[in-house]
């Protein structure tokens, strides 16, 4: 069973320019979360969708959105890129919002 | 505050040399307690769930345990490939169902 995929592995963008991020979850989960982690830190929670639904929201500014797709895929937006966002994005998925959630390998992302 | 601390920051062991880690938290409504390994450059691995004060759960050499302020894993004889970041996470029952992370624990364990 393939776990979660996260694309693109690698990535690196200029400031102020946008970026998508998509994640695919553990086939039969419903529920995605997204994490920002800097390096030497524990990833920060940015968002949690449940049935396509936003359950929670980290604070992070609005230049971060999400949404997930019918097959509970989702994507993770950011806008007008700044250097601090230079980080690696980490998608999760759980079955349900409140179950361990299993961690996809990530996407690093370079602003430059 | 809600603060989850995990130490020590890092951890050197000889092969062998059995030790624990530590997390502390002071969170209200705590709904679990999860621990994760993670490899440079991957994502968090899934390691235990923790529910309950006194509950224990065990996977090859390492152990977790739970009270009401804090979590220990313990590691039992360790092998150079147990070499990892070790994070641990508390899911509020208050906030939703995100999960508040520590800074994490470097082990390295030397051959």
């Amino acid at each position: 069973d393939a776990g979660v995929t996260q694309s693109p592995t690698h990535l690196s963008k200029t400031r102020g320019q946008h970026v998508t991020l998509r994640c695919s979850p553990i086939s039969g989960h419903k529920s995605v979360s997204w994490y920002q982690q800097v390096l030497g830190q524990g990833p920060q929670f940015i968002f949690q969708y449940y049935e396509k639904e936003e359950r929670g929201r980290g604070n992070f500014p609005d230049r971060f959105s999400a949404r997930q797709f019918p097959n509970y895929s989702s994507e993770l937006n950011v806008n007008a890129l700044l250097l601090g966002d230079s980080a690696l994005y980490l998608c999760a998925s759980s079955f349900l919002p409140s179950t361990e959630a299993f961690f996809g390998q990530g996407t690093r992302l370079t602003v430059v | 505050e809600d603060q989850v601390t995990q130490s020590p920051e890092a951890l050197r062991l000889q092969e062998g040399e059995s030790s624990s880690l530590n997390c502390s938290y002071t969170v209200s409504g705590l709904r679990g307690l999860f621990w994760y390994r993670q490899d440079p450059g991957k994502g968090p691995e899934f390691l235990f769930t923790l529910y309950s004060a006194g509950e224990e759960k065990e996977k090859e050499r390492l152990k977790a345990t739970l009270t009401k302020k804090e979590s220990f894993l313990h590691i039992t004889a360790p092998k150079p490939e147990d070499s990892a970041t070790y994070l641990c996470a508390v899911q509020i029952s208050l906030t939703g169902n995100q999960f508040y992370f520590g800074t994490g624990t470097s082990l390295t364990v030397i051959p």
